[in-house]
């Protein structure tokens, strides 16, 4: 079965510094891949996706995030954050085959911004 | 283009009644899926439906139901309703192709006392 790992709970950086998100996965075969962020009370909002090709994909907001087979990561990455970065952050890869089912999310990360 | 409208946003029940959530998808989506949301088990995958059929269903027990409409518009229904089935009830849409990716809305905030 496909599976996220994202190995930090929380993440605490300061405005203005870069960040990495880790997001690892296991899945048979070539992967779609999917950055979702988590204002507080809200939905799930799309940061950007892998389907294929070039492994460095850019997103909304400023994010962009690096597929790497060999290390089956994809790490999401922002070079300055800023203060309404501060949110929960989901990786996420098809249940199963790739087709339109559902997704398997990572646990999230807790992005923590200081001043 | 309008996004997914779940209703209502918040709802509190008792132990024990049923509860109806309803999902309205981004106009042309004809694919829904359903999640459950909580702080100690996370985002999990209830059921996927497209053209009024249920394509896809997670690990969850039979209390929790779902169809979808010829609109495309789906309900979930959760019957005797227990004290872990507080979550928030995310509702997806999407194109029904492979990769596409799900559009969510803001959720039902679901309180069991």
């Amino acid at each position: 079965a496909q599976s996220v790992t994202q190995p930090d709970i929380h993440i605490t950086v300061s405005e203005g510094a870069s960040l990495e998100l880790r997001c690892n996965y296991s899945y048979g075969a070539t992967p779609y891949l999917f950055w979702y962020v988590q204002s507080p009370g809200q939905g799930l909002q799309l940061l950007l996706k892998y389907f294929s090709g070039d492994t460095l994909v850019q997103g909304i907001k400023g994010f962009e995030a690096e597929f790497k087979r060999s290390q089956s990561s994809f790490n999401l990455r922002k070079p300055s954050v800023h203060w309404s970065d501060a949110a929960e952050y989901f990786c996420a890869v098809p249940s199963s085959g790739g087709g339109a089912d559902g997704l398997t999310f990572g646990k999230g990360t807790h992005l923590i911004i200081q001043p | 283009k309008a996004g997914v409208t779940q209703t209502p946003r918040y709802l509190i029940k008792t132990r024990g009644q049923q509860v109806t959530l309803s999902c309205s998808p981004i106009s042309g989506h004809r694919s829904v899926s359903w999640y459950q949301q909580t702080p100690g088990q996370g985002l999990q995958f209830l059921f996927e439906y497209f053209s009024e059929t249920q394509r896809n269903k997670g690990n969850f027990p039979g209390r929790f139901s779902g169809r979808q409409f010829s609109n495309s518009r789906s309900e979930m229904n959760v019957s005797t309703l227990e004290l872990g089935d507080s979550a928030l009830y995310l509702c997806a849409s999407s194109l029904y192709r492979e990769g596409s990716e799900q559009f969510f809305g803001p959720g039902t905030r679901l309180t069991v006392l």
